[in-house]
């Protein structure tokens, strides 16, 4: 079965500092692996997903991804973060076969912005 | 489109107590899912389903039912509340045109407390 791991709980940073949030996912088969964004008190948005093809993925608010298979990593990025980044960030993973319908999420890292 | 809704967004109940979680959408979706949110334990599946009439368990089904008797509703079932079931309940649903890649949308959420 697909497990998630999200590296970090917490990441506290500076407003206009680089953030990385990692990720690792254990499945050694093709899989597909998304990160989706909770602000507070909201539910869940997709922010980016990598699916095949190139490995680093672009997504919305200016956050990109890339996809190490070598390291079965999927780790986010964002070379510059403000203060509306702050929510709890979602790294999930669904294998590209079989039962394919069903995520497995990771416990989330909450991404603190402060000024 | 109003996305996946979900109502009520809160609620209180006593211990033994019963209640529905509503949920629908309004994309088409074939595939719903329940999950539950607890914190630093990311998302939990409780019930998922990929069409009226067609349910299984998630990881996390215990204390709970559910039924899908038309393509827009997922409804989840607490028969018998109790403290444990004090949690956030995100509802989603996934595109057939996307099945493959399992982009999932969520709700808003409905957060439960067991008293």
């Amino acid at each position: 079965a697909q497990s998630v791991t999200q590296l970090d709980s917490q990441v506290p940073v500076f407003e206009e500092a680089p953030v990385e949030l990692r990720c690792n996912y254990s499945s050694s088969v093709s899989v597909y692996l998304f990160w989706y964004v909770q602000y507070p008190n909201q539910g869940l948005q997709l922010l980016l997903k990598y699916l095949s093809g190139s490995t680093l993925v672009k997504g919305i608010n200016g956050f990109e991804a890339e996809f190490n298979k070598s390291q079965t990593s999927f780790h986010l990025r964002k070379p510059s973060v403000h203060i509306s980044d702050t929510a709890e960030y979602f790294c999930a993973a669904s294998n590209s076969g079989g039962s394919n319908y069903k995520l497995t999420f990771g416990k989330g890292t909450l991404l603190t912005v402060n000024p | 489109n109003a996305g996946v809704t979900q109502t009520p967004k809160f609620r209180i109940l006593k211990i033994g107590q019963s209640m529905t979680l509503q949920c629908a959408q309004d994309m088409n979706h074939n595939y719903m899912y329940w999950y539950r949110q607890d914190p630093g334990m990311g998302l939990k599946l409780i019930y998922y389903s990929v069409g009226a009439g067609i349910t299984d368990k998630g990881e996390v089904p215990n204390g709970y039912n559910v039924s899908r008797s038309t393509t827009e509703d997922f409804p989840l079932r607490l028969e018998l509340a109790a403290p444990s079931q004090t949690s956030v309940y995100f509802c989603a649903s996934s595109s057939p045109l996307a099945t493959s890649y399992n982009e999932q949308f969520f709700g808003p959420g409905t957060r439960l407390t067991v008293l």
